[in-house]
């Protein structure tokens, strides 16, 4: 079956400007999460989704960084008057009601000019 | 907050046997993973414990638990070339709502 799905593969954008990333989860999973993975480090988390809301949005670093699940599947991180540190790959994952493993989908890679 | 720490590098001969060693500040998380992280490639789950194992073998991968000092480490037994990577230690927050990573381990495999 799909796997999780993420777009755009590779974002490249000037300082300033807003971007928003897309993640398409696996059918029947309840649980989303995005992570953002800066070079050299581990995945950090930034929100976690349990249907349409999200359950722990602790992890978002300030207030340009926002993110959506209307209908409890798709997800949509948005990142406003976007900065060069916040370069990095974003993740999405999704799990399913009582599974322990999250999968991870190939990411977007986000370059801030 | 939960920390967990890996050794950065690790370089190993094909055949050889590699650890992957990783400490962790949090005990609350019920299982504990190791990903596995290629060039250009996403996260893929390798292996997990459960947190009242000791061990956990799984073909060539062995990983051993040890809760009193927190730690946790991944062998691979006859390392291929194939198994070149970085290797994640991960656990979940104290609130079960995400996953903790280590900064890596990058494995490199020489034949």
């Amino acid at each position: 079956g799909a796997g999780v799905s993420q777009t755009p593969s590779n974002k490249v954008t000037e300082k300033g400007k807003y971007v928003e990333l897309r993640c398409d989860p696996i059918s029947g999973h309840t649980a989303l999460y995005w992570y953002r993975q800066s070079l050299g480090q581990g995945p950090e988390f930034l929100i976690y989704f349990q249907g349409t809301g999200a359950a722990d949005d602790s992890g978002l670093p300030n207030d340009r960084f926002f993110a959506v699940r209307p209908e409890g599947s798709v997800s949509t991180l948005k990142i406003q008057r976007t900065e060069r540190g916040d370069s990095a790959v974003y993740l999405c994952a999704s799990s399913s009601p009582g599974q322990n493993e999250q999968f991870f989908g190939p990411g977007t890679r986000l370059t801030v000019l | 907050g939960e920390d967990v720490e890996q050794s950065l590098f690790l370089s190993v001969r094909e055949g050889d046997s590699s650890v992957i060693n990783c400490t962790y500040t949090d005990s609350s998380s019920t299982y504990l993973y190791w990903y596995k992280q290629e060039p250009g490639a996403g996260l893929q789950l390798l292996t997990y414990i459960f947190s009242n194992m000791d061990m956990k073998q799984d073909q060539r991968l062995t990983v051993l638990l040890n809760k009193k000092d927190k730690h946790l480490s991944l062998r691979i037994a006859d390392t291929q070339t194939g198994d070149s990577a970085i290797y994640f230690c991960a656990v979940y927050n104290q609130a079960g709502t995400a996953l903790i990573f280590g900064k890596g381990t990058t494995l490199s495999v020489s034949s």
